[in-house]
């Protein structure tokens, strides 16, 4: 079946400008987690959805950062007014409830803030 | 909190050289452990689990057990291919499954 799929793949911004990352996860996957994935910082967690329970907003670096699913699928993270150190490549990975099941990951979104 | 430390690549090796990878964790509770695997130009990918102390997991012909006593998950190949160079990350999930990784530890085999 269709994997986790993300849009778009690269992303090329200006300083102060707003942008929006897509995430599809799996169908019948009910937990979908946003990962950052740079240089300085390796991977890190940044929000977690778990059906239609409050989302883990506890790895979000800033107030900039926001995020929602929509009907327990599709999710969008926003960034707003970026900064060269959101530059990174944006993942997202869906799994089933249980704690111990794997991740998916997608291709993750390639963000480049100038 | 929770951590993961992972040894510092690159590692570079030759093909059929045995590889390890160290990989000890911090963290209250009793997480699973686990090792993914972004081989170049592609995504994260699940390489092998473990939910509990002394739990083996293995793919791939790679190896890891959940050493409890030790805090610690290192990663084994007998037998390397260039095929598995590729960069490493050890992590740990806590009770909502939020993953914690590693720095990543790169795996260079050469031919």
């Amino acid at each position: 079946g269709a994997g986790v799929s993300q849009s778009p793949s690269n992303k090329v911004t200006e300083k102060g400008k707003d942008v929006e990352l897509r995430c599809d996860p799996i169908s019948g996957h009910t937990a979908l987690y946003w990962y950052r994935q740079s240089l300085g910082q390796g991977l890190e967690f940044l929000i977690y959805f778990q059906g239609n329970s409050a989302p883990d907003k506890s790895g979000l670096p800033s107030d900039r950062f926001s995020a929602e699913r929509t009907g327990g699928s599709v999710s969008t993270l926003t960034i707003q007014r970026t900064q060269q150190e959101d530059s990174a490549v944006y993942l997202c990975a869906s799994s089933t409830r249980d704690r111990a099941q794997t991740q998916y990951f997608g291709p993750g979104t390639r963000l480049l803030v100038l | 909190g929770d951590s993961v430390t992972q040894m510092e690549g690159p590692v570079t090796l030759s093909e059929e050289a045995f590889l390890t990878i160290n990989c000890t964790y911090t963290a209250t509770g009793y997480p699973s452990l686990f090792w993914y695997v972004q081989y170049p130009g592609e995504g994260l990918q699940l390489l092998l689990k473990a939910t509990k102390a002394d739990d083996k997991g293995s793919n791939k012909g790679f190896e890891a057990t959940y050493r409890k006593e030790t805090t610690s998950f290192h990663l084994e190949k007998g037998s390397v291919q260039v095929s598995d160079s590729a960069v490493y990350f050890c992590a740990l999930s806590d009770s909502w499954g939020k993953l914690q990784f590693g720095a990543g530890t790169q795996v260079v085999v050469t031919p």
